[in-house]
């Protein structure tokens, strides 16, 4: 149980133009998300939390007009990079808030994203 | 702003030995994961601990919470070359929304 999933894997696309990554919870329900950017040999690094039905929380110094996310239902947040540019190019990684007795983040496995 | 310290960042060891991470806190954790991610692919949890003074072992690894809820070991013993890999701690805060701060990572590589 518990799987999170991604699309697409990895994607090239040229400067300028946008990308939309997707991220499903396959089996479970879950109204909070979290999206993380992760550059070479470096930890994961917070971009902002999705919550289903709302406007999504950016962290600071993540601009919100260049990385559009939207929560639309209980099972799938997505990410739009937009007008895309080589520092961009990372690998993005989401998440899924599973409630019980505990909360636990269950990871995608991620986007490659190069920008050329 | 909380933070968490990890150590070491890198590991190089022969198969056979044993291992500790360590991730610390200045705060106190309402609970803390350790996650496991090899290249190119998303963190796999290993577990999670909620309780100060917690153990839970998972075959040949030992997680240990500490008392006060700042501190964190993950103990390997016997590494074998399957254990290569990048191990993240992470920690969430009471009043943190759920969101999860990251350790900087130990990189873990075991040689046969």
């Amino acid at each position: 149980g518990a799987v999170v999933s991604q699309h697409p894997s990895w994607v090239i696309c040229k400067s300028g133009t946008s990308v939309k990554i997707e991220c499903r919870s396959l089996d479970f329900q879950a109204t909070t998300m979290f999206w993380y950017r992760q550059f070479p040999k470096q930890s994961l690094m917070l971009m902002a939390t999705s919550n289903e039905g709302s406007k999504a929380t950016y962290e600071q110094g993540v601009e919100k007009d260049k990385f559009l996310i939207n929560h639309a239902s209980l099972t799938l947040s997505t990410l739009t990079v937009t007008s895309a540019h080589p520092e961009d190019s990372s690998f993005y990684i989401c998440s899924a808030l599973l409630g019980g007795l505990w909360d636990t983040q269950y990871f995608g496995p991620g986007t490659r994203l190069t920008v050329l | 702003t909380q933070l968490l310290e990890q150590s070491p960042q890198f590991l190089s060891i022969q198969e056979g030995e044993n291992l500790t991470v360590y991730c610390n806190s200045s705060s106190v954790f309402s609970s803390l994961q350790w996650y496991r991610q090899e290249p190119g692919e998303g963190p796999v949890l290993l577990v999670t601990v909620v309780t100060g003074g917690e153990v839970k072992k998972l075959k040949r690894l030992t997680f240990q919470f500490g008392d006060a809820r700042k501190d964190s070991s993950l103990h390997i013993t016997a590494a074998q070359p399957g254990d290569t890999g990048l191990y993240l701690c992470a920690g969430m805060f009471s009043g943190g929304y759920n969101k999860l701060i990251f350790g900087a990572g130990t990189r873990l590589a075991v040689h046969p």
